[in-house]
């Protein structure tokens, strides 16, 4: 079945610790996401590609940064994790184009602790 | 950033009783999706209605959307002990999406 997957689901870092969250799609969907999610709240979107086009959003920290090596992959690396940033990262893929209506499709997500 | 704001935060009902939730927004969207959350897990679309519709039903689901009112509402018939989730709205323009916070729902058996 076509979807998207996250790796690892969970991950355990320590502060300051470079930590990288991987996702891939079998859809071939041009547009890839990564969203923060805290608890309890609404998930934010940190950045996403257009195809090769990274899009960031204003209020994401440098701290953050991602890589898309080709169609199906993308990485969300976090170069000096603070307690801050734990969190439950998801990846999310859609089809833009024309005719396209902007569903997304998110993977299970990689809770994130930092201790 | 946030644009949705979602009513209730939190519903509990009993299985068979139908729930509502609403979401109100503050700018001019393309359409307007729900999607749910399982506990600890991804979000998975349920519905789309794009902003010249009124009404959409997919199975025991049915949206409306008030363009006027910047509002929508989601409701779910005759629930189940598997309806019990966490319900998103997101407002799209383009192609990004913005969530609200979300309405918890506990369907008790």
């Amino acid at each position: 079945d076509a979807m998207v997957i996250q790796n690892p689901r969970y991950q355990v870092t320590q502060f300051g610790k470079p930590v990288t969250l991987s996702c891939s799609q079998t859809l071939n969907h041009n547009v890839m996401y990564w969203y923060q999610q805290k608890s309890s709240q609404a998930p934010k979107l940190l950045f996403h590609y257009y195809d090769k086009d990274f899009n960031n959003e204003a209020d994401t920290p440098d701290n953050f940064q991602s890589r898309r090596p080709n169609t199906s992959f993308c990485f969300l690396d976090i170069r000096s994790p603070g307690l801050g940033d734990a969190a439950m990262y998801l990846c999310a893929t859609s089809r833009e184009g024309t005719g396209s209506y902007n569903e997304q499709f998110f993977g299970p997500g990689t809770r994130l602790t930092v201790l | 950033s946030q644009q949705g704001e979602e009513d209730p935060q939190a519903l509990s009902i009993q299985e068979g009783e139908n729930a509502t939730m609403n979401c109100s927004y503050k700018t001019s969207i393309n359409n307007l999706q729900w999607y749910r959350q399982n506990s600890g897990r991804g979000l998975v679309h349920l519905i789309l209605i794009r902003s010249n519709e009124r009404e959409k039903h997919s199975g025991r689901l049915r949206v409306t959307l008030d363009t006027s009112k910047k509002s929508s509402s989601l409701l779910i018939t005759a629930s189940r002990a598997a309806d019990t989730a966490s319900y998103f709205c997101a407002t799209a323009l383009s192609y990004k999406l913005s969530f609200g916070a979300g309405t918890t729902v506990t369907v008790r058996a």
